[in-house]
């Protein structure tokens, strides 16, 4: 089946730094990859919308300047949390898919902890 | 816009006791209706794919089922092992590949 892994499954900054996520389909082309965002008990808050070889589409709400996403290739997306703060402190998930219609497989998560 | 209600928010089952699980959408043009479980501290872990209304899909003790409005996924003779977060989610052509996902029902099996 599709896997898609995402690294580091966890990872603690200081406030002010920057931290990157990296997100890989393994075994199948992804055009489009998805950065969710989940707090404790909530479910998946979709972030933005990443479309290889080109810029990402943001959700209402989400700072584009503060949450950088690359798709550079085909099986690689990242995520970067820039100047990180406290309230950035989440789980962060992406997805990937290779057809509309066809599921989108899930990373196992990145646990952002700023202190 | 895409809407997805899950209920109950969240189960209490003993070993044993079968149970339904609730998925209420509103979408403009089903692409597909996912159901997903996720583990505490995982990521998603695809379960399920309903195109059309009258779809029943089952993997061992889960059966998923759909109408045009809801979709229920049956989970028959539970085991500790099928405690999780389960999660359902729309598909639209209107919204792309975007999935548009429920609160999610946590379900807690006990021996």
């Amino acid at each position: 089946g599709a896997v898609v892994s995402q690294h580091p499954s966890w990872v603690i900054c200081k406030s002010g730094t920057s931290v990157k996520i990296e997100c890989r389909s393994l075994d199948f082309q992804a055009t489009t990859m998805f950065w969710y965002r989940q707090f404790p008990k909530q479910s998946l808050m979709l972030m933005a919308t990443s479309n290889e070889g080109s810029k990402a589409t943001y959700e209402q709400g989400v700072e584009k300047d503060k949450f950088l996403i690359n798709h550079a290739s085909l099986t690689l997306s990242t995520l970067t949390v820039t100047s990180a703060h406290p309230e950035d402190s989440s789980f962060y998930i992406c997805s990937a898919s290779g057809q509309g219609g066809s599921p989108l497989h899930f990373g196992n998560g990145t646990r952002l902890t700023v202190t | 816009e895409d809407q997805v209600t899950q209920s109950p928010e969240a189960l209490r089952l003993q070993e044993g006791e079968s149970s339904s699980l609730n998925c209420s959408y509103t979408v403009s043009g089903l692409r597909g209706l996912f159901w997903y479980r996720q583990d505490p501290g995982k990521g998603p872990e695809f379960l399920f794919t309903l195109y059309s209304a009258g779809e029943e899909k089952e993997k061992e003790r889960l059966k998923a089922t759909l109408t045009k409005k809801e979709s229920f996924l049956h989970i028959t003779a539970p085991k500790p092992e099928d405690s999780a977060t389960y999660l359902c989610a729309v598909q639209a052509p209107a919204a792309g590949n975007k999935l548009t996902f429920g609160g999610g029902t946590r379900v807690l099996v006990k021996p």
